[in-house]
């Protein structure tokens, strides 16, 4: 069964200070790993996928990474727009039938 | 693009009621799903199709709960009876292909008394 962790729960960030969330997994024939924002009362809203240990990927202040066990969203100099849900998914091939498995999101809140 | 669609956005019933979820997926996109939201489980996958056919429903909890797509722009979730314990936010989804970004309607929340 495709697992996935993510820490920390709860990030709390002055505006400008630098940090990472992780996503730890595990999945029989990784196809992906996605990381989603979600803002209250919205649904999750795609930021990246990632294919390949190795492969990065950036958009504006947010950078993704993968490893073999984890994926990394960096934030660099965060701005309080930034603050939200982050979601990381994974989706396998072989026994997980290809779905999207989640997990439970970091809360991250940026301070002016 | 108007995204996917979802209505209601929010449903306070009473135990014992039936209710049904509308989604209308983005135009073109060939898969749909169905996902639930709580705080005590997160996100998980209740069912999804592909053009229209139901794929996978191993996620669906129960028998009281079915989906159906009568064609390429409209399902709808249904809970009969619902119960309390249903109360979640409901989240309608589209891809275009399996292995493709999936995009999220913006949820009904239901609420079951």
């Amino acid at each position: 069964e495709d697992q996935v962790t993510q820490s920390p729960e709860a990030l709390r960030l002055q505006e400008g200070e630098s940090s990472s969330l992780n996503c730890s997994y595990t999945v029989s024939g990784l196809r992906g790993l996605f990381w989603y924002r979600q803002d209250p009362g919205k649904g999750p809203e795609f930021l990246f996928t990632l294919y390949s240990a190795g492969e990065e990927k950036e958009k504006e202040r947010l950078k993704a990474t993968l490893t073999k066990k984890e994926s990394f969203l960096h934030i660099t100099a965060p701005k309080p727009e930034d603050s939200a849900t982050y979601l990381c998914a994974v989706q396998g091939g072989k026994t997980s039938g290809s779905r999207l498995t989640f997990g439970e999101g970091t809360q991250l809140t940026v301070n002016p | 693009d108007a995204g996917v669609i979802q209505s209601p956005r929010h449903e306070v019933t009473e135990m014992g009621q039936e209710v049904t979820l509308r989604c209308k997926p983005i135009s073109g996109h060939d898969y749909l799903f169905w996902y639930r939201q709580t705080m005590m489980r997160g996100l998980e996958l209740l069912i999804y199709f592909n053009n229209n056919v139901p794929i996978d429903d191993s996620g669906m909890p129960e028998d009281r709960f079915s989906a159906k797509m009568p064609n390429a722009s409209f399902s709808t979730l249904k809970i009969q009876p619902s119960e309390p314990r249903d109360s979640a936010v409901y989240f309608c989804a589209s891809s275009l292909g399996l292995f493709a970004s999936v995009d999220f309607g913006p949820g009904t929340r239901l609420t079951v008394t």
